[in-house]
């Protein structure tokens, strides 16, 4: 079957770093996504990772390990409008999106 | 330049009732997608297009009907609307199956 698994909430300090994890089980799997979602408002894009490893953009990075069907976003320097939902999504021909993980930034 | 659109943004109807909602992109995008996303579930395909006049099922296709004679529009109508369907209702574009996709502002749908 298709499975994807994150935390569904976190907290976290404003100045601080936070990692979101991600669990994914997929047929045919070719990436995964992370994607963020303020509240009431569109899912956009922030990472694709493709290639075991770690990208970096900026604050944020994700992290996949193919083998262990494992990613990670991390958020450094926590801002107070980082406060969304972060959205993991695997690839294999449909994206298969996850629940969820709503990270709340307190000051 | 407007990029993906949806509408209405939000819609009630009742129980019964056949209801449909537009989304439109301008990017000339090949693949277009449906998603709904409800608490507890998070986003579900409910139809995609990889091209005018090729759909095909995602996770969610029951009680939903879709078309695409434009490569710009993808309509998504619901035949006989149910409680059940009340949800947030998401398009999205993409050049691929396998790139990011770009999400429209959603339309919030309240089923009575």
């Amino acid at each position: 079957g298709q499975n994807i698994d994150q935390p569904t909430e976190m907290t976290a300090t404003e100045g601080a770093i936070v990692q979101i994890n991600c669990t994914y089980q997929t047929s045919g799997f070719n990436g995964l996504f992370w994607y963020q979602q303020h509240a009431g408002e569109a899912p956009t894009f922030l990472s694709y990772n493709v290639l075991d490893g770690l990208e970096e953009k900026g604050r944020f990075s994700s992290f996949l390990s193919r083998s262990k069907g494992y990613s990670y976003l991390l958020l450094k320097e926590l801002q107070m409008k980082d406060s969304a939902s972060y959205l993991c999504a695997a690839t294999g021909g449909k994206l298969i999106f996850g629940q969820g993980t709503e990270l709340s930034v307190k000051p | 330049d407007a990029g993906i659109t949806q509408s209405p943004r939000y819609k009630i109807t009742e129980t019964g009732r056949q209801v449909t909602l537009m989304c439109h992109q301008t990017w000339s995008h090949s693949y277009m997608f449906w998603y709904r996303q409800d608490l507890g579930h998070g986003l579900r395909l409910i139809y995609y297009s990889a091209a005018a006049d090729i759909t095909d099922k995602g996770e969610v296709p029951d009680g939903y009907v879709v078309s695409r004679s434009k490569t710009e529009n993808f309509p998504l109508t619901l035949e006989s609307a149910t409680r059940s369907q009340t949800s947030v209702y998401f398009c999205a574009s993409s050049t691929s199956g396998v790139v990011e996709q770009y999400f429209g502002p959603g339309t919030r749908l309240t089923v009575t």
